[in-house]
């Protein structure tokens, strides 16, 4: 299996200020025959399901705000937060889905307002 | 707009059993993979199972294999887990997801339903 580790597991950032989780694989999300990373990113707010901000690591999906950007390639990967905001706070999951149809998540990485 | 609802979670003892429901709508359920996950009481994600269309193809998790059947009823556009011998370390909010395209991120996800397994 594809083990995903998150860092760090929690995060506290003032408002406005940046924020940065990072996901590591342990081995490669990169499919070489596409040049794609198999990878998404999740928010969890408190109380409901997840919702997916990007996928192919980059990808931002629909209504995702642009403070919002995925990065990274092969087995690093970094979800960034640019400017903080009140209602950002929530749980983040990176996922592989190289090892389809079983994907794996990370533990996931909380984020909240210092 | 689509919809996932599950239904079918609740109390059950050790070694019970429990069928998980997920009615969908707003989308050709029929031509879409499916899938369940679960998250046990302030933990991580845990996907579970897995079931193309036409059920053709089917996959589970090693915390499922032999306890778990997953399966569809596209004319109902329904999706079912049966839960055998549930065990303590079952006890999870359940979710069905659907794959964007088959195999890749899960871009909607129901709301879930809480299965606690409790003497």
């Amino acid at each position: 299996d594809i083990v995903m580790t998150q860092s760090p597991d929690s995060l506290a950032v003032p408002l406005g200020e940046r924020a940065t989780i990072n996901c590591k694989s342990s081995q490669s999300v990169l499919y070489s025959s596409n040049n794609k990373n198999y990878l998404a990113w999740y928010q969890q707010k408190p109380g409901q399901p997840p919702k997916v901000l990007f996928y192919w690591a980059s990808t931002r999906e629909s209504g995702v705000p642009d403070r919002f950007s995925g990065s990274g390639s092969g087995t690093d990967f970094t979800l960034t937060i640019s400017s903080l905001q009140a209602e950002d706070v929530a749980v983040y999951y990176c996922q592989q889905y190289y090892s389809t149809p079983r994907r794996t998540f990370g533990q996931g990485t909380k984020v909240e307002i210092k | 707009e689509v919809h996932l609802v599950e239904s079918g979670g609740g109390l059950v003892q050790p070694g019970g059993s429990l069928r998980l429901s997920c009615a969908a709508s707003g989308f050709t359920f029929s031509t879409y993979s499916m899938n369940w996950v679960r998250q046990a009481p302030g933990k991580g994600l845990e996907w579970l199972s897995y079931i193309s269309p036409s059920s053709s193809t089917i996959y589970y998790a090693d915390s499922a294999k032999g306890r778990f059947t997953i399966s569809r009823d596209d004319a109902k556009n329904s999706l079912h887990l049966q839960m055998n011998s549930l065990r303590a370390e079952d006890t999870a909010v359940y979710y069905c997801a659907r794959d964007r395209i088959r195999g890749v991120d899960f871009d909607y996800w129901g709301q879930g339903t809480l299965v606690t397994v409790s003497s």
